[in-house]
């Protein structure tokens, strides 16, 4: 079982819907989660992150993590075409020397 | 001006070329790395440095080597490239300080190996 699964789409949905990108992880010892964004041909850029348990809201956009089910979640609403990019899940451990592990990313289309 | 820049953009160049890719940074962090991004595979750390005296291999280091040059370079060379290299390479870097290490992405380059 890989470390991080994340599925990688496509996901393609109207202009205005609720947009739910999920990860789940194996290791306990996670304390940190992030959300990227990538737009084609461009570095990921980091949208927010979340420490331990709980939601963090920034505008449109809402992570969740769920400890006990190792699940992250980030919600977008009201998505518009600008959304439409690669979302990457990232975590890792509580001690300072750990790297991040990445999900493989998910494919997000927004229509018009 | 960007805080994370790498040159070359793109690079095609042919089996058996060396080819270093540069990556300079204007964040003032200590920690520096090299991924590379493949479809289906996301994103993998070749190499990282928490300074100018640490480097450490990552998931895939075999076939390159790095050069931390200052606080602010880290370069990625390919002594022998091979076709299986063709990938998109990013540079990031993140603050000592923090505990979630959150990193910062330069805009990447292309390399085509043919």
């Amino acid at each position: 079982q890989k470390e991080v699964e994340q599925d990688p789409g496509p996901l393609s949905v109207p202009e205005g819907a609720i947009v739910s990108l999920n990860c789940t992880y194996s290791n306990s010892a996670f304390q940190y989660f992030m959300w990227y964004r990538q737009y084609s041909r461009k570095g990921p850029e980091l949208l927010m992150y979340t420490y331990s348990s709980g939601n963090k809201e920034d505008g449109r956009f809402t992570a969740q993590v769920d400890k006990s089910s190792k699940y992250i979640s980030l919600f977008i609403r009201d998505s518009q075409p600008s959304d439409s990019a690669t979302y990457l899940c990232a975590m890792k451990h509580g001690g300072s020397q750990g790297n991040l592990i990445f999900g493989k990313g998910t494919k997000l289309s927004v229509k018009p | 001006d960007a805080d994370v820049t790498q040159t070359p953009r793109n690079r095609i160049t042919k089996t058996g070329k060396r080819i270093m890719l540069e990556c300079s940074q204007t964040k003032g962090h200590d920690r520096m790395y090299w991924y590379r991004q493949d479809p289906g595979l996301g994103l993998r750390l070749i190499y990282y440095s928490f300074d100018v005296k640490d480097i450490n291999k990552g998931e895939i280091s075999d076939g390159y080597s790095v050069s931390r040059q200052a606080q602010a370079k880290f370069s990625l060379s390919l002594e022998s490239a091979i076709p299986n290299q063709t990938a998109l390479y990013f540079c990031a870097t993140s603050d000592l300080t923090g505990s979630a290490n959150e990193q910062f992405f330069g805009p990447g380059t292309r390399l085509t190996v043919l």
